[in-house]
């Protein structure tokens, strides 16, 4: 079974700080994604990645960043997180372009920004 | 603008009930079709749609999709206390892009 871990299932910083979400895969997939899910918004598409040091904007980049050094973490950087960024956040991944299979997620982490 | 619309938003019906969850969408080559099914934590995979008209099922959940009309349902008979969750539906276009609806979150009354 695909193993989607992501580092802190909860996490309070304040605002101004600078925050880490780290997400790790463990089968070897190449696509890796970030989102947050907010009430009646549903999911959003922050960033994405295909490959080892490839990031692609989602529909909501704004105040984020993303680092894959390494192709089985992807990391989601506040780089001065805010209030608005108040979130439950969920990491992705899944096998690769074209090979039509699902993605598979982590179970989350709720970020509260005071 | 690529959409995805989940209706309805939220339902309440007693164990034992059939439900549908519908999913329509307005996307630019479409490659395919998921229903995710959320508890407490990650969303997990229920099923993938490529093709109208062919029935996915698993036990009492199944799923079809029409391409021509733009929609999937999703079918639940004789629902159970734990089938209470949020129903995802994603569809995935163009250069492998997704966009999720807002889910039903639905609750099964004992």
């Amino acid at each position: 079974d695909v193993k989607v871990t992501q580092s802190s299932r909860y996490l309070v910083k304040r605002t101004g700080e600078k925050v880490f979400l780290e997400c790790v895969q463990d089968m070897d997939h190449e696509n890796m994604f970030w989102y947050r899910q907010d009430p009646g918004l549903g999911l959003r598409l922050i960033y994405f990645s295909y490959d080892v040091k490839m990031k692609e904007k989602g529909d909501i980049p704004e105040g984020y960043s993303v680092s894959r050094e390494k192709k089985e973490r992807f990391s989601l950087i506040l780089e001065s997180a805010s209030t608005n960024q108040t979130s439950m956040y969920l990491c992705a991944s899944s096998l690769g372009q074209g090979y039509r299979q699902p993605q598979h997620f982590g179970d989350g982490t709720r970020l509260s920004i005071l | 603008e690529d959409k995805v619309v989940q209706s309805p938003l939220s339902l309440v019906v007693h164990e034992g009930d059939t439900v549908t969850l519908n999913c329509s969408y307005e996307v630019t080559n479409f490659r395919s079709l998921l229903w995710y099914k959320q508890e407490k934590k990650a969303p997990t995979f229920l099923f993938m749609l490529t093709s109208s008209g062919i029935e996915k099922k698993s036990g009492r959940l199944s799923s079809i999709l029409d391409k021509k009309e733009l929609f999937s349902i999703l079918n639940i008979t004789a629902t159970q206390t734990g089938d209470s969750a949020i129903y995802l539906c994603a569809v995935e276009f163009r250069d492998d892009k997704i966009i999720f609806g807002k889910g039903t979150r639905l609750h099964i009354l004992p």
